[in-house]
């Protein structure tokens, strides 16, 4: 998985609370993302980094934060977890001064009931 | 936004067949359709990719194309082997000129079943 570990891979949380995942990279990679995978919808971006506290909205962000305070860790916060945001949560790197791929981390498999 | 639609969503061959999975994309501005692969449980895993240059590319058994004018591309997979059974995502990506990064829209996927 291209040197990048996700954290926790599996929660269950209960609606209404907080909730952070962690993506970590060994790659030194300027980019990062996060997506959503839904069944019947594929992978739908919700955020991305292009460096250091540098973050950006994708299309699916209502309900979400990020943080990148270090060029290794990228984190998703669900301020107040409903049941629409129970999902597999796949992080993603790329570094364009090589090219445009991206590579994905294993996933974290959230449940909110 | 970009709109990409993936067809079959579920796919079926023999051992040894090809198999052929397609995607339209919407925005003429896309330039970039990297193709991954999805075991259970794990994350995409990237196969091959295309950019909007090249007309066709291929990597052994697995080769894409690309049609700019009608804005569709394929993956042909030949000799399919049980190994090969998987999700398939296609995807389609335009450059934020403000971050530089490639931003990816996906297709929903195509589950492929390779029968021995």
């Amino acid at each position: 998985d291209a040197g990048i570990t996700q954290s926790p891979r599996h929660k269950v949380t209960e609606t209404g609370t907080p909730v952070t995942l962690r993506c970590h990279q060994t790659e030194n990679h300027r980019y990062m993302y996060w997506y959503r995978q839904d069944p019947g919808h594929g992978l739908r971006l919700i955020h991305y980094s292009y460096g250091v506290k540098d973050t950006d909205k994708g299309e699916v962000s209502d309900g979400y934060s990020v943080s990148r305070s270090k060029t290794e860790d990228f984190l998703l916060t669900l301020e107040s977890a409903t049941s629409s945001q129970t999902s597999v949560y796949f992080c993603a790197i790329s570094d364009t001064t090589g090219g445009y791929e991206q590579y994905f981390g294993p996933g974290t498999r959230l449940t909110v009931t | 936004g970009e709109n990409v639609e993936q067809h079959p969503s579920t796919l079926s061959v023999q051992e040894g067949d090809s198999a052929v999975i397609k995607c339209t994309y919407s925005d003429s501005a896309s330039n970039y359709f990297p193709w991954y692969k999805q075991e259970l449980g794990k994350g995409p895993q990237l196969i091959i990719d295309i950019r909007s240059n090249v007309g066709e590319k291929k990597d052994q058994r697995i080769a894409v194309t690309l049609n700019k004018t009608a804005k569709h591309f394929s993956l042909h997979i030949t000799e399919t082997q049980p190994e090969d059974s998987a999700v398939y995502f296609c995807a389609a990506s335009i450059r934020d000129s403000g971050a530089g990064s490639y931003q990816l829209t996906f297709g929903k996927g195509t589950k492929l079943s390779v029968i021995p």
